[in-house]
């Protein structure tokens, strides 16, 4: 399979605990993507890397989320003392250069704090 | 305002229908379009992306109106498998960051 992969699929976590997702992007993707998706809503932006850097950030990225992607390759999606508000399906995307032929989705993690 | 707005429906639809959305956005620099389709509990996959001169992928047609600042979607012949979500896609910076809109939830009736 050589699309972008997520795991988990799903978590469940007690509020107060910390949590970490990854993302394997399509390895000759060098743009990856960090997207929150609620119920009903359309995705919103996290955060992206060019390779290894990351170079946006969200307001929606508290200082309790962060991203690495330290090699340019997986990236991993940190959240520390989880919120029931954090509760979402978290999505990666992957794309080569700008994306203007569009973006690549993992099927996501679906976080719910309990 | 949201920069990205869409009809959530839902649309109902019969089977066989021509069924056509549309989706507007506020930020008048924005450069590239998208449709995207999402099934329910499923990551988003590109439908299509959106030309200045309109394009057509089979049953699918999509549009731009830089003048009125919308794209649309026209589904022909529409069959059961065409319902889901289609979410309107803008991007509007030089760092091609996507802004979405919520969707419009298609559904096709037997």
């Amino acid at each position: 399979d050589t699309g972008v992969s997520q795991d988990p699929r799903h978590k469940i976590t007690k509020r107060g605990q910390n949590v970490t997702f990854r993302c394997d992007p399509i390895s000759e993707h060098n743009r990856l993507y960090w997207y929150r998706q609620t119920l009903g809503q359309g995705p919103e932006f996290l955060t992206y890397f060019q390779n290894e850097a990351q170079l946006e950030k969200s307001r929606l990225l508290s200082d309790r989320f962060s991203a690495e992607r330290p090699k340019g390759s997986f990236s991993t999606l940190e959240i520390q003392r989880t919120e029931q508000g954090d509760s979402a399906m978290y999505l990666c995307a992957s794309s080569w250069g700008q994306g203007a032929g569009g973006y690549t989705f993992g099927s996501g993690t679906r976080l719910t704090v309990v | 305002r949201k920069e990205v707005e869409q009809d959530p429906g839902p649309f109902n639809v019969p089977e066989g229908a021509t069924v056509a959305f549309n989706c507007t956005y506020s930020n008048s620099a924005s450069q590239s379009f998208f449709w995207y389709r999402q099934d329910c509990r499923k990551e988003p996959k590109l439908l299509m992306s959106v030309y200045s001169s309109g394009n057509e992928d089979g049953r699918f047609t999509a549009q731009l109106n830089r003048a009125s600042q919308y794209i649309s979607l026209l589904i022909r012949d529409s069959k059961l498998s065409d319902s889901a979500t289609y979410l309107c896609v803008v991007n509007r910076g030089s760092n091609y960051q996507l802004i979405w809109g919520a969707g419009t939830k298609l559904i096709i009736k037997p």
